[in-house]
Protein backbone atom coordinates (compact mmCIF):
# COMPACT_ATOMS: atom_id res chain seq x y z
CA UNK A 1 0.00 0.00 0.00
CA UNK A 2 1.64 3.21 -0.99
CA UNK A 3 -0.94 5.58 1.09
CA UNK A 4 -1.85 7.47 -1.78
CA UNK A 5 -5.63 7.05 -2.13
CA UNK A 6 -7.72 7.41 -5.17
CA UNK A 7 -11.69 7.62 -6.25
CA UNK A 8 -13.37 6.26 -7.50
CA UNK A 9 -11.69 3.31 -8.87
CA UNK A 10 -13.63 2.71 -11.43
CA UNK A 11 -15.76 5.10 -13.95
CA UNK A 12 -17.96 4.39 -16.52
CA UNK A 13 -19.78 7.60 -18.71
CA UNK A 14 -21.10 9.11 -21.81
CA UNK A 15 -19.42 11.01 -24.06
CA UNK A 16 -20.02 14.64 -23.35
CA UNK A 17 -19.97 14.21 -19.40
CA UNK A 18 -18.19 15.72 -16.97
CA UNK A 19 -16.18 13.93 -14.27
CA UNK A 20 -14.43 14.32 -11.06
CA UNK A 21 -11.45 12.10 -9.60
CA UNK A 22 -10.33 12.54 -6.19
CA UNK A 23 -6.92 12.10 -4.63
CA UNK A 24 -5.60 11.93 -1.07
CA UNK A 25 -1.88 11.36 -1.04
CA UNK A 26 0.50 10.00 1.63
CA UNK A 27 0.65 11.78 4.85
CA UNK A 28 2.88 14.78 5.13
CA UNK A 29 3.83 14.76 0.75
CA UNK A 30 3.26 18.28 0.00
CA UNK A 31 3.33 17.21 -4.17
CA UNK A 32 0.20 15.65 -6.04
CA UNK A 33 1.01 14.72 -9.90
CA UNK A 34 -1.50 13.22 -12.32
CA UNK A 35 -0.59 10.72 -15.65
CA UNK A 36 -2.34 9.19 -17.77
CA UNK A 37 -1.95 5.72 -18.91
CA UNK A 38 -2.97 4.58 -22.03
CA UNK A 39 -1.99 1.38 -23.72
CA UNK A 40 -0.23 3.03 -26.40
CA UNK A 41 1.13 5.74 -24.76
CA UNK A 42 2.46 4.89 -21.34
CA UNK A 43 2.18 7.69 -18.85
CA UNK A 44 1.42 10.44 -19.85
CA UNK A 45 2.34 13.23 -17.60
CA UNK A 46 -0.74 15.93 -17.11
CA UNK A 47 -0.10 18.02 -14.08
CA UNK A 48 2.00 18.63 -10.70
CA UNK A 49 0.59 20.23 -7.64
CA UNK A 50 3.11 21.48 -4.46
CA UNK A 51 1.29 22.42 -1.49
CA UNK A 52 -2.08 24.02 -3.33
CA UNK A 53 0.07 25.67 -6.26
CA UNK A 54 0.13 24.65 -9.52
CA UNK A 55 4.32 23.71 -10.27
CA UNK A 56 4.45 22.29 -14.03
CA UNK A 57 2.01 21.34 -16.80
CA UNK A 58 2.70 18.57 -19.45
CA UNK A 59 -0.10 17.45 -22.14
CA UNK A 60 -3.31 18.51 -20.37
CA UNK A 61 -5.84 19.38 -22.46
CA UNK A 62 -7.78 22.55 -22.05
CA UNK A 63 -11.02 20.15 -21.71
CA UNK A 64 -9.02 19.03 -17.94
CA UNK A 65 -8.86 20.97 -14.98
CA UNK A 66 -6.80 20.04 -11.34
CA UNK A 67 -6.37 21.86 -8.18
CA UNK A 68 -5.12 21.18 -4.99
CA UNK A 69 -6.86 21.82 -1.90
CA UNK A 70 -5.95 23.23 1.31
CA UNK A 71 -6.34 19.77 3.35
CA UNK A 72 -3.40 18.74 0.39
CA UNK A 73 -6.11 16.31 -1.40
CA UNK A 74 -6.17 17.50 -5.20
CA UNK A 75 -9.19 16.50 -7.86
CA UNK A 76 -8.91 16.31 -11.50
CA UNK A 77 -12.06 17.65 -13.66
CA UNK A 78 -12.60 16.34 -16.87
CA UNK A 79 -15.45 17.89 -19.01
CA UNK A 80 -16.88 17.11 -22.19
CA UNK A 81 -15.64 13.77 -22.54
CA UNK A 82 -14.70 12.27 -25.79
CA UNK A 83 -13.54 8.34 -26.19
CA UNK A 84 -9.95 8.61 -26.28
CA UNK A 85 -10.27 10.09 -22.58
CA UNK A 86 -10.72 6.63 -21.46
CA UNK A 87 -7.80 5.79 -19.48
CA UNK A 88 -6.51 5.35 -16.33
CA UNK A 89 -5.65 8.35 -14.41
CA UNK A 90 -2.96 7.94 -11.35
CA UNK A 91 -2.53 10.41 -9.01
CA UNK A 92 1.33 9.91 -7.42
CA UNK A 93 2.71 12.30 -4.50
CA UNK A 94 6.49 13.20 -2.72
CA UNK A 95 7.63 14.92 0.11
CA UNK A 96 8.97 17.60 -1.75
CA UNK A 97 9.00 19.07 -5.12
CA UNK A 98 9.85 15.91 -7.01
CA UNK A 99 13.05 17.67 -8.25
CA UNK A 100 15.50 14.79 -8.67
CA UNK A 101 14.39 12.58 -6.82
CA UNK A 102 12.18 10.41 -8.54
CA UNK A 103 10.29 8.99 -5.71
CA UNK A 104 7.12 9.27 -6.56
CA UNK A 105 3.87 7.16 -4.75
CA UNK A 106 1.25 5.87 -6.65
CA UNK A 107 -2.41 5.23 -6.19
CA UNK A 108 -4.26 2.05 -7.82
CA UNK A 109 -5.44 4.67 -10.37
CA UNK A 110 -8.96 5.30 -11.59
CA UNK A 111 -10.43 3.74 -14.60
CA UNK A 112 -12.39 5.92 -16.69
CA UNK A 113 -14.05 4.32 -19.81
CA UNK A 114 -16.31 6.96 -22.01
CA UNK A 115 -19.09 4.77 -24.32
CA UNK B 1 7.50 13.41 -28.57
CA UNK B 2 8.45 10.69 -26.61
CA UNK B 3 11.81 12.21 -24.30
CA UNK B 4 12.35 8.69 -23.20
CA UNK B 5 12.17 6.12 -25.50
CA UNK B 6 11.92 2.28 -24.39
CA UNK B 7 12.44 -1.12 -25.85
CA UNK B 8 10.89 -3.76 -25.59
CA UNK B 9 7.38 -3.16 -26.13
CA UNK B 10 7.30 -7.38 -24.44
CA UNK B 11 9.33 -9.59 -23.32
CA UNK B 12 9.12 -12.93 -22.63
CA UNK B 13 11.84 -15.05 -20.30
CA UNK B 14 12.29 -18.53 -19.15
CA UNK B 15 12.59 -18.96 -15.42
CA UNK B 16 16.15 -17.97 -14.23
CA UNK B 17 16.90 -16.31 -17.68
CA UNK B 18 18.13 -12.70 -17.95
CA UNK B 19 15.50 -10.00 -18.88
CA UNK B 20 17.05 -6.74 -20.26
CA UNK B 21 15.07 -3.55 -20.82
CA UNK B 22 16.37 -0.57 -22.58
CA UNK B 23 15.70 2.86 -23.08
CA UNK B 24 17.39 6.05 -24.88
CA UNK B 25 17.33 9.76 -24.17
CA UNK B 26 18.25 12.98 -25.70
CA UNK B 27 17.71 15.50 -23.39
CA UNK B 28 21.09 16.21 -21.72
CA UNK B 29 19.64 18.05 -18.80
CA UNK B 30 18.04 14.45 -17.54
CA UNK B 31 20.21 13.82 -14.37
CA UNK B 32 18.06 10.92 -12.55
CA UNK B 33 16.84 7.72 -14.07
CA UNK B 34 14.71 5.75 -11.93
CA UNK B 35 12.76 2.62 -13.18
CA UNK B 36 9.78 1.78 -11.76
CA UNK B 37 7.55 -1.43 -11.86
CA UNK B 38 3.69 -1.89 -12.20
CA UNK B 39 2.01 -5.26 -11.32
CA UNK B 40 -1.57 -5.44 -12.74
CA UNK B 41 -4.25 -3.64 -11.20
CA UNK B 42 -1.41 -1.40 -9.16
CA UNK B 43 0.28 1.59 -9.56
CA UNK B 44 3.75 1.39 -10.61
CA UNK B 45 6.38 1.84 -7.69
CA UNK B 46 9.90 2.53 -7.88
CA UNK B 47 11.93 -0.13 -8.33
CA UNK B 48 15.47 0.92 -8.41
CA UNK B 49 17.56 4.52 -9.68
CA UNK B 50 20.55 5.87 -10.95
CA UNK B 51 22.44 9.22 -11.43
CA UNK B 52 24.54 9.21 -14.50
CA UNK B 53 27.91 10.36 -12.38
CA UNK B 54 28.06 6.26 -11.90
CA UNK B 55 27.88 3.91 -14.90
CA UNK B 56 25.58 1.10 -12.78
CA UNK B 57 23.46 0.62 -9.71
CA UNK B 58 22.62 -3.46 -8.48
CA UNK B 59 20.34 -4.17 -6.00
CA UNK B 60 19.81 -7.51 -5.35
CA UNK B 61 19.01 -9.43 -9.04
CA UNK B 62 18.22 -5.86 -10.24
CA UNK B 63 20.98 -3.77 -11.88
CA UNK B 64 20.90 -0.76 -13.70
CA UNK B 65 23.90 -0.36 -16.53
CA UNK B 66 24.11 3.56 -17.73
CA UNK B 67 25.73 4.79 -20.58
CA UNK B 68 26.32 8.63 -20.60
CA UNK B 69 27.88 9.03 -23.65
CA UNK B 70 25.47 7.34 -25.81
CA UNK B 71 22.53 8.88 -23.59
CA UNK B 72 21.24 5.10 -23.37
CA UNK B 73 20.78 3.29 -20.20
CA UNK B 74 18.84 -0.37 -19.30
CA UNK B 75 17.67 -2.17 -16.60
CA UNK B 76 19.35 -6.00 -16.05
CA UNK B 77 17.20 -8.98 -14.05
CA UNK B 78 19.18 -11.87 -13.53
CA UNK B 79 17.90 -15.01 -12.90
CA UNK B 80 14.62 -13.86 -13.41
CA UNK B 81 11.07 -15.20 -11.66
CA UNK B 82 7.86 -15.44 -12.52
CA UNK B 83 6.86 -13.08 -9.89
CA UNK B 84 8.67 -10.48 -11.39
CA UNK B 85 6.02 -10.88 -14.33
CA UNK B 86 4.90 -7.37 -14.55
CA UNK B 87 5.27 -3.66 -16.80
CA UNK B 88 8.58 -2.05 -16.46
CA UNK B 89 9.07 1.89 -16.77
CA UNK B 90 12.06 3.45 -17.33
CA UNK B 91 11.90 7.85 -16.63
CA UNK B 92 14.20 10.63 -16.57
CA UNK B 93 13.77 13.99 -14.68
CA UNK B 94 16.59 16.76 -15.13
CA UNK B 95 17.58 19.45 -13.33
CA UNK B 96 15.07 22.23 -12.49
CA UNK B 97 11.96 20.34 -13.35
CA UNK B 98 9.03 18.98 -11.15
CA UNK B 99 8.19 16.28 -13.39
CA UNK B 100 9.44 13.05 -14.74
CA UNK B 101 9.13 11.92 -18.20
CA UNK B 102 8.22 7.62 -18.70
CA UNK B 103 9.13 5.49 -21.31
CA UNK B 104 6.43 3.62 -23.10
CA UNK B 105 6.58 0.49 -20.97
CA UNK B 106 7.91 -2.93 -21.18
CA UNK B 107 5.15 -5.94 -20.08
CA UNK B 108 7.90 -8.83 -19.11
CA UNK B 109 6.42 -12.24 -18.67
CA UNK B 110 8.81 -14.83 -17.08
CA UNK B 111 7.48 -18.16 -17.87
CA UNK B 112 8.05 -21.34 -15.19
Amino acid sequence: DSGVTQTPKHLITATGQRVTLRCSPRSGDLSVYWYQQSLDQGLQFLIHYYNGEERAKGNILERFSAQQFPDLHSELNLSSLELGDSALYFCASSVAGGRGTGELFFGEGSRLTVL
Amino acid sequence: QQQVKQSPQSLIVQKGGISIINCAYENTAFDYFPWYQQFPGKGPALLIAIRPDVSEKKEGRFTISFNKSAKQFSLHIMDSQPGDSATYFCAAIGTGANNLFFGTGTRLTVIP
